[in-house]
């Protein structure tokens, strides 16, 4: 039972565009949210998260939505660049407990130039 | 200051054999994560460590796995007798142990395959 949905396995957009990077959670107990981005051959970097009492953090060209009526959660990148080309994995944990992250199966981003 | 090392980068191995996966968390965290990544899925928690103590292995797959650490330092994940199905990019997670922080640090992952 996937608790964390990411359910566009890709994602091409122009340079300089807005991208929009989808995600939806079913267990009502998670309380944070993390955007993580992945090269290849790298692990997982932190990009941007959200606590559950915020529904919108911003951190430069990043924007994380938070609709916990709808149990779900996107992240903008604006403007898109090429640079911004990997997988973004959306990631929540509990406030409590080992707060071990539960992972979505990613996105791949393509920023075309 | 360093991130979160692993080693080895790459294993092969024959199954069958037994493969020990080490991790060295940033300085001062305490705590430390494993997870796996199979091919094409997201990752999936394995066990957590607060200190050297492991209050959650809840996501060890068998009792193949297991994993120890030293006081707040480096951890070892051992797989016995390796299967197939093991093959996948073993990560180690690190983070501080706060109320408001829930961010992990990631290093880069030891690719198993078993062949």
């Amino acid at each position: 039972d996937q608790q964390v949905k990411q359910n566009s396995p890709s994602l091409s957009v122009q340079e300089g565009r807005i991208s929009i990077l989808n995600c939806d959670y079913t267990n009502s107990m998670f309380d944070y949210f993390l955007w993580y981005k992945k090269y290849p051959a790298e692990g997982p970097t932190f990009l941007i998260s959200i606590s559950s009492i915020k529904d919108k953090n911003e951190d430069g060209r990043f924007t994380v939505f938070l609709n916990k009526s709808a149990k779900h959660l996107s992240l903008h990148i604006v403007p898109s660049q090429p640079g911004d080309s990997a997988v973004y994995f959306c990631a929540a944990s509990m406030d409590t407990g080992r707060r071990a992250l539960t992972f979505g199966s990613g996105t791949r981003l393509q920023v075309q130039p | 200051g360093a991130g979160v090392s692993q080693s080895p980068s790459n294993k092969v191995t024959e199954k069958g054999k037994d493969v020990e996966l080490r991790c060295d968390p940033i300085s001062g965290h305490t705590a430390l994560y494993w997870y796996r990544q199979r091919l094409g899925q997201g990752l999936e928690f394995l066990i957590y460590f607060q200190g050297n103590s492991a209050p959650d292995k809840s996501g060890l797959p068998s009792d193949r796995f297991s994993a120890e650490r030293t006081g707040e330092s480096v951890s070892t994940l051992t797989i016995q007798r390796t299967q197939q199905e093991d093959s996948a990019v073993y990560l180690c997670a690190s983070s501080y142990t706060t109320q408001t922080s829930h961010e992990q640090y990631f290093g880069p992952g030891t690719r198993l395959t078993v062949t």
